[in-house]
């Protein structure tokens, strides 16, 4: 069982869709992020929480909603995207005052906008 | 601006064979990670280096750290075909994580 679990793994979805990302860490981590990686670009830091509060927003579009409930659960909320969307939408977690602030990825979850 | 730079972007190299994969980076640091990400999956957590001078090595990999040159490198003893994957740099600098490009590698029989 991996420590950062997401659902769905595969998603395919119409530009006027709604759809939405979840995450889970069983790390007892207190950071949560969302990276985008696509073939064009290296990984995108989009979205930092920190005790559930949004510390980084990284100039994402707004059509690009997170949500973090609490340190355990992080979600990602999909509305009007475009194609150029299309990309691995990588979740994960830290624990940044253990010394080290290794990031521990999930498996992530693949986004096709059509 | 914290800018992490990995050479080569691409490499293609022969069972047995050495090579180093290089990571420059642009601002004072002395944290710096490794991850390797092999093709559909996740990244995975190599190795930490957290200070000048750090060396760290696991079977056929090592990964060294220079602060003062701003340089990391991963070098690979003796290629084997299951270390063909992506591999990442990320440099640490207070708040900020930054990754490289990723290293795409390929160790063909």
């Amino acid at each position: 069982e991996t420590g950062v679990t997401q659902t769905p793994r595969h998603l395919v979805m119409g530009m006027t869709n709604k759809k939405s990302l979840k995450c889970e860490q069983h790390l007892g981590h207190n950071a949560m992020y969302w990276y985008k990686q696509s073939a064009k670009k290296p990984l995108e830091l989009m979205f930092v929480y920190n005790f559930k509060e949004q510390t980084e927003n990284n100039s994402v579009p707004s059509r690009f909603s997170p949500e973090c409930p609490n340190s355990s659960h992080l979600f990602l909320h999909l509305h009007t995207l475009q194609p150029e969307d299309s990309a691995l939408y990588l979740c994960a977690s830290s624990q940044p005052d253990r010394g080290t602030n290794t990031i521990y990825f999930g498996e992530g979850s693949w986004l096709t906008v059509v | 601006e914290l800018k992490v730079e990995q050479n080569p972007l691409f490499l293609s190299m022969q069972e047995g064979k050495n090579y180093t994969i290089y990571c420059n980076y642009s601002t004072t640091s002395d944290r710096l990670y490794w991850y390797r990400q092999d093709p559909g999956k996740s990244l995975e957590s190599l190795f930490v280096l957290l200070s000048n001078g750090a060396v760290k090595q696991e079977g056929r990999l090592m990964a060294s750290l220079d602060t003062k040159a701003r340089l990391s490198t991963l070098h690979i003893t003796a290629a084997v075909h299951d270390l063909s994957a992506t591999y990442f740099c990320a440099v640490e600098v207070e708040d900020d994580m930054r990754f490289g490009a990723g290293t795409r590698l390929t160790v063909k029989p």
